[in-house]
């Protein structure tokens, strides 16, 4: 069990540049989800997937933010155009969901973030 | 709609002293809840779960949380805080495993 990475751990653009983020979830997972935490609140839910499909995006997710996992696998976050407000740390969790492994169910294992700044 | 009240943005205790750390849940159907640890730089960790199996729940380092559905709480304790115990404390909501909805955490300072 590798664990959740996510790559790059920090990322300073400038506002107006485009930025992507990749994901890669503990091997067996089918479910990946987004979250984003700014500076003394809480993580905050953006998006998952089961396998290569979206199913849920938060309104928070505006139409500058497009999230990918096409093989069902690795995921990318990319943001377009960014701005001072998108300065967060993105946070990329895994989960199984399924009867094959009885009690480890419903965890989401998380990686150690991006550090996004955007000055 | 879940949410999740943490009051008290940062707690300090003794160390040896007792630690408590308060979360209420909003939730229309059973929920499930959590308990993540978040030390600096790192991602959450997840010290522990309840999905109606018990109402007192043991998770890892010596915490153990205690769901009541009167109360619509789900309070983390430790009898005795160590230095190591020195970090962020979110609690968390969840249904279906689609999201989780987290408090606005606790950091906690472990005093010599």
């Amino acid at each position: 069990d590798t664990g959740v990475s996510q790559d790059p751990r920090h990322k300073i653009t400038k506002r107006g540049q485009n930025v992507t983020f990749r994901c890669d979830p503990i091997s067996e997972h089918n479910r990946l989800y987004w979250y984003r935490q700014t500076l003394g609140q809480g993580p905050e839910f953006l998006t998952y997937f089961q396998n290569e499909a979206q199913l849920e995006k938060s309104r928070l997710l505006s139409d500058r933010f497009s999230a990918e996992r096409p093989k069902g696998s690795f995921s990318t976050l990319e943001i377009q155009r960014t701005e001072q407000g998108d300065s967060a740390m993105y946070l990329c969790a895994s989960s199984l969901e399924g009867p094959s492994m009885p009690g480890k169910r419903d965890i989401q294992y998380f990686g150690a973030g991006t550090r996004l700044s955007v000055l | 709609a879940q949410s999740v009240t943490q009051l008290g943005s940062h707690v300090s205790v003794s160390e040896g002293a007792l630690v408590l750390l308060r979360c209420n849940y909003s939730s229309s159907v059973p929920p499930y809840l959590f308990w993540y640890v978040q030390y600096p730089n790192q991602g959450l960790q997840l010290l522990l779960k309840y999905t109606s199996a018990a109402t007192l729940v043991k998770g890892i380092n010596g915490f153990e949380a205690e769901f009541k559905k009167s109360e619509t709480s789900f309070h983390l304790t430790k009898p005795s805080a160590h230095m190591s115990d020195a970090a962020e404390y979110f609690c968390a909501v969840g249904y279906g495993n689609n999201r989780l909805a987290f408090g606005k955490g606790n950091q906690v300072v472990v005093i010599p």
